[in-house]
């Protein structure tokens, strides 16, 4: 079975700072893995994706990820946040290209102030 | 190119009235196809998942039931909402990329 844990439902930054939102999985397999940004009462868009090629991915609005085997992590970083970066972000896990179930963790919301 | 449509947007029903939400997916065959749940505060439900017309597979038992009358709809559907059923709901398609898709979502509230 799979499982995703995201640490900290709340994360709370100033504009220009780093975002590190975490993101721990667990999978029998090798995983394919996402982070998906949701605003207020919109759907889910992608961020970025592992899918088994290089572990250091980048994504869309400068965020990226590192996918680290050891640690079972797929931390979502970004060098300087956003005041429009503040929504909600979600890291998911899958067991195939796609085609198989997606599986979320419970989400961290993201807060940035001026 | 691909897109999805879901509607409505937002739907106010009273307890023990029936539900149909519809989820359309252009631009793809074949796509497999999910309905989510996401309530307040939680993250999401994977309610059901088809794979192909007519092959539904159930997630968590509840008051909901999905249909997939043609190759690229999803419909999901109650005869009888409970307020527990409030949420908001998120339809979503794989093709042959990866990652999903998802449609702009139907916010549900029972009263």
């Amino acid at each position: 079975a799979q499982s995703v844990t995201q640490l900290g439902s709340h994360v709370s930054v100033s504009e220009g700072a780093l975002v590190l939102l975490r993101c721990n999985y667990s999978s029998s397999v090798p995983p394919y893995l996402f982070w998906y940004v949701q605003y207020p009462n919109q759907g889910l868009q992608l961020l970025l994706k592992y899918t088994s090629a290089a572990t250091l991915v980048k994504g869309i609005n400068d965020f990226e990820a590192e996918f680290k085997k050891s640690e079972t992590s797929f931390h979502l970083t970004k060098p300087s946040a956003h005041m429009s970066d503040a929504a909600e972000y979600f890291c998911a896990v899958s067991s195939s290209g796609g085609y198989n179930k997606l599986i979320f963790g419970a989400g961290t919301r993201l807060a940035v102030h001026p | 190119s691909q897109t999805i449509h879901q509607w409505p947007a937002t739907l106010v029903q009273p307890v023990g009235s029936p539900l149909s939400l519809e989820c359309t997916v252009e631009g793809t065959s074949n796509p497999n196809l999910y309905w989510y749940r996401q309530a307040a505060g939680r993250g999401l439900q994977l309610l059901f998942y088809s794979v192909g017309i007519g092959q539904i597979s159930s997630e968590v038992p509840q008051n909901l039931s999905a249909s997939r009358p043609q190759d690229r709809q999803f419909i999901l559907s109650s005869k009888k909402l409970l307020l527990s059923d409030s949420g908001f709901y998120l339809c979503a398609w794989t093709g042959s990329h990866y990652g999903y898709t998802f449609g702009s979502g139907t916010r549900l509230t029972v009263v």
